[in-house]
Order: structure tokens, then sequence, then C-alpha cells
């Protein structure tokens, strides 16, 4: 079974609608969580970190669920820019650097005008 | 700040040949990784460094893939010999230390093996 699982997309959505992607990981003893943007032929960039109370970053909104594993992002009013892979990203380690992260396969997010 | 560079940003090569790719990480970053990254995967770690010593290789294709950080700063991942199955973008990230927070990735080099 994969560390971190994600669906695919794609997911085409219309400006200024909302979106959100979920990703389930395998690992009970992972400790930190993430979302990470990738666009197109571009390198990872970290989009946000996801804590079990929830976080929040403007338009965007991190859940975590530990007892059922599973991690969520929520994107309001979607924007061209917005356009990208969206990866979800589990460490081992209580820090990004601690242990590994293992990405999932990422999510694809087109926002059509 | 200048970011992680990389190079060459893209190479093709036969397979059996050799390649190898080059890392220069953000200044005074003490942790740097190689990941490879396969059309529409996301990354998987080959090899983790602190300083110039190796934290983390379990997944570095060792019959095939070598890495080194000899004085800490610089890093090269070699593959020798090339296989099909090796064509992917090789990022390099690096970050301030063991316990610090962002991993800063490279453009990555684009290998495509023929």
């Amino acid at each position: 079974r994969k560390e971190v699982e994600q669906d695919p997309g794609p997911f085409n959505v219309p400006e200024g609608a909302t979106v959100a992607f979920n990703c389930t990981y395998s690992n009970s003893a992972s400790q930190s969580f993430f979302w990470y943007r990738q666009d197109c032929r571009k390198e990872p960039k970290l989009l946000m970190s996801v804590y079990s109370s929830g976080n929040e970053d403007g338009r965007f909104t991190a859940q975590l669920n530990r007892a059922s594993q599973y991690i969520s992002l929520l994107i309001r009013d979607s924007k061209l820019s917005d356009s990208a892979t969206y990866l979800c990203v589990v460490s081992r380690g209580r820090q990004t650097g601690a242990n590994n992260l293992f990405f999932g396969t990422g999510t694809r997010l087109t926002v059509i005008p | 700040e200048a970011g992680v560079a990389q190079s060459p940003r893209y190479k093709i090569i036969e397979k059996r040949q050799s390649v190898a790719f080059w890392c220069n990480p953000i200044s005074g970053h003490a942790t740097l990784y190689w990941y490879q990254q396969i059309l529409g995967q996301g990354p998987k770690l080959l090899i983790q460094f602190q300083n110039n010593g190796v934290v983390d290789d379990s997944q570095l294709p060792k019959d095939r893939f070598s890495a080194e950080r000899l004085k800490g700063v610089d890093s090269t991942l070699k593959i020798q010999p090339a296989k099909l199955e090796d064509s992917a973008v090789y990022l390099c990230a690096s970050k301030l230390g063991f316990r610090s927070y962002e991993q800063y990735f490279g453009p990555g080099t684009r290998l495509t093996v023929t």
C-alpha cells in the first residue's frame, strides 16, 4: 500500500468555485503533514502545513483527521493562478527534516475562465 | 536570496550510458536531498545528506546510483549505467538544518534515457 494516496484528478473548475482535495496516509506513526504546490514543469513549493486543529491561509484551508488518517485542502473562490498540481505530503518526524517526506502522486487542478 | 541551483536542466542519454547531475543548495543549508520524480508521480526521496554525511539512502538503487557531498555544500548524483526506467526529473532540495521546517527545491534536471 502506498504511503500517501491522492485522487490524481484532473479537477476542472470555473473561476470562483470552491474545490476540495483529499488524501489518506497509511502509516499511523506519521507526525507532520503538508500540502505542496507544483506548477507544470516547475519544482514543488510548500503551500501550507496541516494541523489537527485545522488551519487557514487566505482562501486555503487545510484539515487533518488523525483517527481516519485523512488530510484535506479546500480552496475557496478559485483563481486562474490556482491551476497547478497539489501534492499531499506526510512525514514521520515532527518537522519536515527529522524524517523523510512522503509525497502523494498529486491532484491536478485547472481553473477555467 | 539565491535558490537551489541545479545543472544541467535537461539531459538525453542512451541506455547503459553514464550521467551526473549537480546541485548547489541555498547558502548555509546543512541538509540536502535528492529526489526522483517520474512523470505523473510525486517526488520520491533517493538520498538525504546532513552536511557531508549520509542520513538516509535506503531508497537509492545503489547498484547504479551514487551520490556525494564531499565538502558539505555542493552535491552530485550519478547514474551508471542508466536504464530506460531512470527517465525522470531529478530534484535537489535543501533546508537550513535537521530540524528546520521547510525544504526548498531546485528546478530539477529532466533526464531522458533512450
